[in-house]
C-alpha cells in the first residue's frame, strides 16, 4: 500500500523557536495533503489542506502565519510551527490521497509529537 | 459540523459483536472509517459513498443511510486486534475531496 512518512516522530523545543515537520509520500504522488492536530484522547482536527504549487487552505480558527505550510513538490509537504508556545504542544499528523484517482482512501503519516517547553 | 459518534467507549470480550454509530446534521457525500491504535497513525478501514451502500471486510462491515445521514460500523466476532479508537470521517456534499471532518472517536477495548 501507499506509504506516507513524517519526520521527525517527536520533537522537543523551547518556547519561541520554530519547528518544521515534513510529510512525504514515499511511493506515490499527492497533489493534496492534509494536516491535522490531535490532542490526547481527542479527535483529529483538520488544520489545513496543502495543495502542490499553490497556497494552503486553512480551516477556520487556524492561524496561517503561525502554521506555515509549504507543498513544494508532489511528494513533500512541510508544516512549520513558528514561535512555538506550550499550547502548541500536540500530535500533528498528515495524510494524502492518490493524485489523479479519487478512491476516498487517505494514507496517514505516523505523526509528529511536538512538546514545547 | 463534527459528526457525532456513539458510544464513546465499549468493552468487549473476544468473540462478541459491537456496533459503532456516526451521524451528521449535514448532507454527506461519503463516510470514511478509520481505526487508530495508541501512538500510531489512523488506518483506513473503508469508505461508503452516498447512494446508500453496505460494505464489508472480513468481520468488519459498515452501512450508510444517506436519508438519515448516518453510518454504522459493525464488528462481529471481535478479536483482540480490533482494540483501538474508531473514527468516522465525513465528507460533505459540495466539499473538497479528502476534506474530512472526524468524529470524536469510539474507544473499543477487546478483552481475552
Amino acid at each position: 500500500g501507499a506509504v506516507v512518512s513524517q519526520h521527525p516522530s517527536w520533537v522537543i523545543c523551547k518556547s519561541g523557536t520554530s519547528v518544521k515537520i515534513e510529510c512525504r509520500s514515499l511511493d506515490f504522488q499527492a497533489t493534496t495533503m492534509f494536516w491535522y492536530r490531535q490532542f490526547p484522547k481527542q479527535s483529529l482536527m483538520l488544520m489545513a489542506t496543502s495543495n502542490e504549487g499553490s497556497k494552503a487552505t486553512y480551516e477556520q480558527g487556524v492561524e496561517k502565519d503561525k502554521f506555515l505550510i509549504n507543498h513544494a513538490s508532489l511528494t513533500l509537504s512541510t508544516l512549520t510551527v513558528t514561535s512555538a508556545h506550550p499550547e502548541d504542544s500536540s500530535f500533528y499528523i498528515c495524510s494524502a490521497g492518490l493524485a489523479g484517482v479519487y478512491t476516498g482512501e487517505l494514507f496517514f503519516g505516523e505523526g509528529s509529537r511536538l512538546t514545547v517547553l | 459540523q463534527q459528526p457525532v459518534q456513539s458510544p464513546q467507549a465499549v468493552i468487549l470480550r473476544e468473540g462478541e459483536d459491537a456496533v459503532i454509530n456516526c451521524s451528521s446534521s449535514k448532507a454527506l457525500y461519503s463516510v470514511h472509517w478509520y481505526r487508530q491504535k495508541h501512538g500510531e497513525a489512523p488506518v483506513f478501514l473503508m469508505i461508503l459513498l452516498k447512494g446508500g451502500e453496505q460494505k464489508g471486510h472480513e468481520k468488519i462491515s459498515a452501512s450508510f443511510n444517506e436519508k438519515k445521514q448516518q453510518s454504522s460500523l459493525y464488528l462481529t466476532a471481535s478479536q483482540l486486534s480490533y482494540s483501538g479508537t474508531y473514527f468516522c470521517g465525513t465528507e460533505m456534499i459540495g466539499g473538497s475531496q479528502g476534506n474530512l471532518i472526524f468524529g470524536k472517536g469510539t474507544k473499543l477495548s477487546v478483552k481475552p
